[in-house]
């Protein structure tokens, strides 16, 4: 199993909808993990943090499965604006310093 | 606000020059990263650094190397650039244990012609 695997779209969603994404990894000991929003030709940017089974932030929520190994973003009533590539990251199988990020998964939210 | 801050946004060189790339931070991170990213392959880690004058290897460490010599500087040295070295270039830094995640610099993008 990759360390970090997501589905790479890409996602075409109309704007209001709700969206999700989906992101296994491998690693059973991994203790945080982030989603990270990166828009065309510019850094990615710290979106959310997980570090239990889950975090809510206004439209979006980030889940935990410890059991199945995989962390999920949702994001509701979705903007134009959030038209990225959403990045999922967990931790290295060799210690927490390293982070692992996932290829990517792209969304463009459709008028 | 924290930054990372990278010296150059967009650079041209030509094959076999030697290119430094430089990276600095206002956080006082004791971690600091160097990755290379292209279209379909996401990033991918060239070197690390936990500490001043230390450095790791990442996953492609080949035709790079990296110095530390102050905490908040990290600097990517192609010693001879080649075309295959063409990407974005992202320098990152993060607290130890990297509990809350990595600080990016807006990249640089790297032409080697």
């Amino acid at each position: 199993r990759k360390e970090v695997e997501q589905d790479p779209g890409p996602f075409n969603v109309p704007e209001g909808a709700t969206v999700a994404f989906n992101c296994t990894y491998s690693n059973s000991a991994s203790q945080s993990f982030f989603w990270y929003r990166q828009d065309c030709r510019k850094e990615p940017k710290l979106l959310m943090s997980v570090y239990s089974s889950g975090n809510e932030d206004g439209r979006f929520t980030a889940q935990l499965n410890r059991a199945s190994q995989y962390i999920s973003l949702l994001i509701r009533d979705s903007k134009l604006s959030d038209s990225a590539t959403y990045l999922c990251v967990v931790p290295c199988n060799f210690g927490n310093e390293k982070l692992t990020f996932g290829t990517g998964t792209r969304l463009t939210i459709i008028p | 606000d924290v930054k990372v801050t990278q010296s150059s946004r967009y650079l041209v060189k030509r094959t076999g020059e030697k290119v430094f790339l430089e990276c600095v931070q206002d956080m006082d991170h004791e971690n600091m990263f160097w990755y290379r990213q292209d279209p379909g392959l996401g990033l991918r880690l060239i070197y690390f650094s936990y500490d001043v004058k230390m450095k790791e290897k990442g996953d492609i460490p080949e035709g790079y190397s990296v110095s530390r010599e102050k905490k908040e500087r990290f600097s990517l040295i192609l010693e001879s650039a080649s075309t295959n070295q063409t990407s974005m270039y992202l320098c990152a830094s993060s607290s130890r244990g990297a509990w809350y995640g990595y600080t990016f610099g807006s990249g640089t993008r790297l032409t080697v012609v």
